[in-house]
């Protein structure tokens, strides 16, 4: 079945990179795209990035300088790097399919992370 | 980018009433290629991650329970959720993928 995890880092200090990882199964990354999705204690949904099927990435205009976005297709997993973590950064960070290139079918458990001061 | 205005943020109900959450975009979602619009809604649950109940506008996902309606076409959309029950409770998000994503701000669903 189709499946996502994210894995990382749950503390981070400001002004560091934070660096996530999604693994997934049930699925070919060359198959589907995958997108980042943000949400802050408490807040609503922010969508990030996307690795498109073919390995082309687009991001939120927001994010685009601090974002990047890359995948191993052998392993299964897709990757983002956020430079410059500021502490309304702290939310909690899941990875997601796209299905049709249109809507979010299947997501992750997410991971949360705390950007400290 | 295209702004998602969801009303109301939180709504308190009884088990077996119906209730109605709307959801507005800053510009057509509607393509005029197939006609479709290009709405989403999730559900979250506490401590969950988003569940998608509905895709273009109208289309309930793979096992979603037909109390959830999706309707609504060009820029004003409604969720309606007939004769909720306990296990409805949660938040609701709109989405547009119309052009890339964006989500309205969500509105909580609360026992009354």
């Amino acid at each position: 079945q189709v499946q996502l995890k994210e894995s990382g880092p749950v503390l981070v200090q400001a002004s560091e990179t934070l660096s996530l990882t999604c693994t997934v199964s049930g699925f070919s990354l060359t198959n589907y795209g995958v997108i980042w999705v943000r949400q802050p204690p408490g807040k609503g949904l922010e969508w990030m990035g996307i690795i498109w099927r073919n390995g082309n990435t687009d991001y939120n205009s927001a994010l685009k300088s601090r974002l990047s976005i890359n995948r191993d297709t052998s392993k299964s997993q897709v990757f983002l790097k956020m430079n410059s973590l500021q502490t309304d950064d702290t939310a909690i960070y899941y990875c997601t399919r796209v299905y049709w290139e249109l809507f979010f079918d299947y997501w992750g458990q997410g991971v949360m992370v705390t950007v400290s001061s | 980018d295209i702004v998602m205005t969801q009303s109301p943020s939180s709504l308190a109900v009884s088990a077996g009433e119906t209730v109605t959450i709307n959801c507005k975009s800053s510009q057509s979602l509607l393509s005029s290629g197939n006609q479709k619009n290009y709405l989403a809604w999730y559900q979250q649950k506490p401590g969950q991650s988003p569940k998608l109940l509905i895709y273009l506008a109208s289309t309930r996902e793979s096992g979603v329970p037909d109390r959830f309606i999706g309707s609504g076409s060009g820029t004003d959309f409604t969720l309606t959720i007939s004769s909720v029950q306990a296990e409805d409770l949660a938040d609701y998000y709109c989405q547009q993928h119309y052009s890339y994503w964006t989500f309205g701000g969500g509105t909580k669903l609360e026992l009354k």
